[in-house]
């Protein structure tokens, strides 16, 4: 079955510094998502991204976070300068389309801020 | 706006027991509605999903109505296994095409 991979399953990252997460769609969808989870806290959307551009984000994606296709492939969300709390676990989705339908999460990425 | 509340946990059930997770809704219209679960250490997988009044998901021995009536969605199964230990989520469509997930509820299932 077709399966969202995201990398790396577990970052330590030191406050102030650049991460990058990275995640592989399915290949034939078309909507890529990213949420996160706060430790013990809900799941919640940060950002969706259609036709190579963000098509809706929330509040907490602000000018710290950006996203980008570099290459048809991957779909990565990058935070230039990581606060603590930004430690969460960080899940990228696909979908063939919207309103939930068919949504695929990845495993998801551990962010551990210090 | 649109949301789901969900039963706060955690859930702690013996192997065999009945299992009930509630989950109302609130939104203008009828919207589909959709259970996650998240297994130690995985991501989110879909469990299932019903996308109309008074349709009925079912996925692994779990069931869920989506009630109109009652602006409810709640998960049930009727013989728990430990193997069915995760955090379970409510969920609906939000904005233009992203999920609103409630809080979660943790099941643990003991033999």
């Amino acid at each position: 079955e077709p399966e969202v991979t995201q990398t790396p399953s577990h970052q330590v990252t030191q406050m102030g510094q650049e991460v990058i997460l990275r995640c592989v769609p399915i290949s034939n969808h078309l909507y890529f998502y990213w949420y996160r989870q706060i430790l013990g806290q809900k799941v919640e959307f940060l950002v969706s991204f259609y036709n190579n551009e963000i098509s809706e984000k929330s509040e907490i994606f602000d000018d710290q976070f950006s996203v980008e296709r570099p290459d048809g492939s991957n779909f990565t969300l990058k935070i230039r300068s990581t606060k603590l709390e930004d430690s969460a676990m960080y899940f990228c989705a696909s979908s063939e389309d919207r309103k939930g339908y068919g949504y695929t999460f990845g495993s998801g990425t551990r962010l551990t801020v210090v | 706006g649109d949301s789901v509340t969900q039963m706060e946990g955690p859930v702690t059930l013996s192997e065999e027991a009945f299992l009930t997770i509630n989950c109302t809704y609130t939104a203008t219209g009828y919207p589909s509605l959709f259970w996650y679960v998240q297994y130690p250490g995985e991501g989110l997988q879909l469990l299932l999903k019903a996308t109309k009044a008074d349709d009925k998901g079912s996925n692994k021995g779990f069931e869920a109505t989506y009630r109109k009536e009652t602006t409810s969605f709640h998960l049930e199964k009727g013989s728990v296994q430990v193997s069915d230990s995760a955090v379970y989520f409510c969920a609906l469509p939000g904005g233009a095409n992203n999920l609103f997930f409630g809080t979660g509820t943790r099941l643990t299932v003991i033999p």
